[in-house]
C-alpha cells in the first residue's frame, strides 16, 4: 500500500517570495510521482511528474520538484510566486507494478499568496 | 481545458435517490478513473476502467457502481444516496492502463449535493 503525506495544510507567502511545499511518500515498490494544482471551482491540473531519469523535474508555471529516493520526498518549489498561484496543491503517487495505476493523493496544501 | 468532459456540473438530489454521473474521456484515452473529493476524506480513488473492463477498485461503496461503454465514455451510478455522499466527483482519463501511461487528465468534476 502507498501513502502520501503533505506536512503543511496551509502555506501563506508574500508575492515574489520563494515557496516550498513538502511531500513525503511511503511505498513498498517503485513509484511515479506527481503534483497537481486545483484552482477554486476547477478540476485538477497536472503541474509536473517524475517517471524516471533526472531527479529534478520542471513543470508548468515556473514550478519544479526534486525526487529524493533516500528521503522518500518530492518537494515542490517555486523561486518567486505570483498572486495567481493561490490554489490547492496535491502530491500524488502511482505504483509501477501491475496493470492498473490509480493515484494516491495527499491531503493537499493550500498556498495563499498575498501582496 | 483537459479534454475530459463531465456532466452535469452540479446536481442536487434528495436522500434515498439515485443519480448518474457521466464522463467522456480525452480522445484516444482508454482508461477512465473515478475519484471522490470530500472535506473529510480528501481525494479518494473509487474505480478504474480500461477499454470497457474494470481494472482496479478503491474505496467504492456497494451502493455505487460504474461502467465504461464501447465508445469509452463512463458512467458512475450512485444509489440510495445519503447526506455523506455529498462531494465533488472527478473523472480522469489516461492513454493506457498503467506504467508510463499513468498521466491522468481530470475533468472539472460534478458537485453532488444530497439534501
Amino acid at each position: 500500500a502507498q501513502s502520501v503525506t503533505q506536512l503543511d495544510s496551509q502555506v501563506p507567502v508574500f508575492e515574489e517570495a520563494p515557496v516550498e511545499l513538502r511531500c513525503n511518500y511511503s511505498s513498498s515498490v517503485s513509484v511515479y510521482l506527481f503534483w497537481y494544482v486545483q484552482y477554486p471551482n476547477q478540476g485538477l491540473q497536472l503541474l509536473l511528474k517524475y517517471l524516471s531519469g533526472s531527479t529534478l523535474v520542471k513543470g508548468i508555471n515556473g514550478f519544479e520538484a526534486e525526487f529524493n529516493k533516500s528521503q522518500t520526498s518530492f518537494h515542490l518549489r517555486k523561486p518567486s510566486v505570483h498572486i495567481s498561484d493561490t490554489a490547492e496543491y496535491f502530491c500524488a503517487v502511482s505504483d509501477l507494478a501491475g496493470t492498473a495505476s490509480k493515484l494516491t493523493f495527499g491531503t493537499g496544501t493550500r498556498l495563499q499568496v498575498t501582496l | 481545458d483537459s479534454g475530459v468532459t463531465q456532466t452535469p456540473k452540479h446536481l442536487i438530489t434528495a436522500t434515498g435517490q439515485r443519480v448518474t454521473l457521466r464522463c467522456s474521456p480525452r480522445s484516444g484515452d482508454l482508461s477512465v478513473y473515478w475519484y471522490q473529493q470530500s472535506l473529510d476524506q480528501g481525494l479518494q480513488f473509487l474505480i478504474q476502467y480500461y477499454n470497457g473492463e474494470e481494472r482496479a477498485k478503491g474505496n467504492i461503496l456497494e451502493r455505487f457502481s460504474a461502467q465504461q461503454f464501447p465508445d469509452l465514455h463512463s458512467e458512475l451510478n450512485l444509489s440510495s444516496l445519503e447526506l455523506g455522499d455529498s462531494a465533488l466527483y472527478f473523472c480522469a482519463s489516461s492513454r493506457g492502463q498503467g506504467g508510463m501511461n499513468t498521466e491522468a487528465f481530470f475533468g472539472q468534476g460534478t458537485r453532488l449535493t444530497v439534501v
